[in-house]
Order: C-alpha cells, then sequence, then structure tokens
C-alpha cells in the first residue's frame, strides 16, 4: 500500500477553519484518499473520500492538489467535537472492499 | 450509531483462556473487517471477510481466527491469550461494487488479558 505523511499533531480555536494536510508521493492512479477520525473512546469515523476531484459533505471538505500527490482535509468550522485523531489513508478500488492501513494520523486539539 | 454492534463491550479473563468477539455488520453490508488497536501497535488490520469467505489477511496471529456466517454476522476467536493481546478490537462493515467505500466501525470490544 502507498504510504502516507500527516503531522503528528495541530491545534485549531473553535469556530475557526482548520486545514489538515496529507502528503502521499507515491499514489498510484487507482489509489482513493480515505480520511478517517477517532474521537477519544470511540472507533474510527468515516469522514470523506475522494479519487481526482474535490469533494464536499456534511463534515468537511476533501481537496486533492492536480497531480494527487498531497491532499487536505478541511473542516469548515473547528468545534470541540472535532478534537480527535485524522487518519489520512489511500485504498485500491476493489469491488469485494478494502483493508484500511491506519498510520499515525495527526492528532487535533480545538481550543476554545 | 454507526449501524454495527459488537459483543460484549468489555472482555476480562486470564492468560492461556479463550474468547469469541461478535459483530453484526450493518443491514446489506457484505464485507466485516477486524482491526486491532493496541497502545504500542496503533491500528491495525486483522482480516476481512466477504459474503462468507475469507478475503484479506493482515497481521493477525496463528492463535487468532475469524469467520463469516450465511447471516453475515463475524466472530473473531482469540485463544492462548498473553497479556499481549489485551486491546481494542474493532469490527467494521462496508458496501461492495465498483469504486471505493467507506468502513462503518463498531464500539469495539475492550479485551483485558491478566
Amino acid at each position: 500500500d502507498a504510504k502516507t505523511t500527516q503531522p503528528n499533531s495541530m491545534e485549531s480555536n473553535e469556530e475557526e477553519p482548520v486545514h489538515l494536510p496529507c502528503n502521499h508521493s507515491t499514489i498510484s492512479g487507482t489509489d482513493y484518499i480515505h480520511w478517517y477520525r477517532q474521537l477519544p473512546s470511540q472507533g474510527p469515523e468515516y469522514v470523506i473520500h475522494g479519487l481526482t476531484s474535490n469533494v464536499n459533505n456534511r463534515m468537511a471538505s476533501l481537496a486533492i492538489a492536480e497531480d494527487r500527490k498531497s491532499s487536505t482535509l478541511i473542516l469548515h468550522r473547528a468545534t470541540l467535537r472535532d478534537a480527535a485523531v485524522y487518519y489520512c489513508i489511500l485504498t485500491e478500488s476493489y469491488n469485494a472492499g478494502n483493508m484500511l492501513t491506519f498510520g499515525g494520523g495527526t492528532r487535533l486539539m480545538v481550543k476554545p | 450509531d454507526s449501524g454495527v454492534t459488537q459483543t460484549p463491550k468489555h472482555l476480562i479473563t486470564a492468560t492461556g483462556q479463550r474468547v469469541t468477539l461478535r459483530c453484526s455488520p450493518r443491514s446489506g453490508d457484505l464485507s466485516v473487517y477486524w482491526y486491532q488497536q493496541s497502545l504500542d501497535q496503533g491500528l491495525q488490520f486483522l482480516i476481512q471477510y466477504y459474503n462468507g469467505e475469507e478475503r484479506a489477511k493482515g497481521n493477525i496471529l496463528e492463535r487468532f481466527s475469524a469467520q463469516q456466517f450465511p447471516d453475515l454476522h463475524s466472530e473473531l476467536n482469540l485463544s492462548s491469550l498473553e497479556l499481549g493481546d489485551s486491546a481494542l478490537y474493532f469490527c467494521a462493515s462496508s458496501g461492495t461494487g465498483t469504486g471505493s467505500y467507506e468502513q462503518y466501525f463498531g464500539p469495539g470490544t475492550r479485551l483485558t488479558v491478566t
């Protein structure tokens, strides 16, 4: 599996936008970019995923670089509930589903 | 609520024992995954089942085994337990087809081996 690189931790103020970066320079043409997060004492939670185009959903936006070697997860207004570890993961398209390879992720701290 | 259920929530047992963890996937999901989360190893993929058949294997020990039943629920069996097996065990499920599908995780089973 292609690897991703994320900062260990980031800090944000409540109600401000947060940009979480992810580098994936060895991404292949068929790899999807997934983001999951894990809140304290909970299981991982799906956030968003994309292949080439930017994506938006109710939780976040995903901005993918034109060369696909990096991406950014954007939380438009951070809340205290967004404090979690955020994981950027690459997966191949596979019609029976595909395992997730978690790295260390980015621990996001949100200050009131 | 992800729609994935896991039982039990907590399990405390002694070294050398055997336990079974149970997972019910979201309605309609054919793929089930098991992950282990320990303090020193982070989140690690163990095994995947798709519609009753083993589909992918990760860092799963030989003392561990899993199966998926016709009703699509899955069980993870851990035997000859060691102190190092103490961890959180998560089950996840996903849809299937062309493209890439998100996984939905259960709340986990916390296993403590004493």
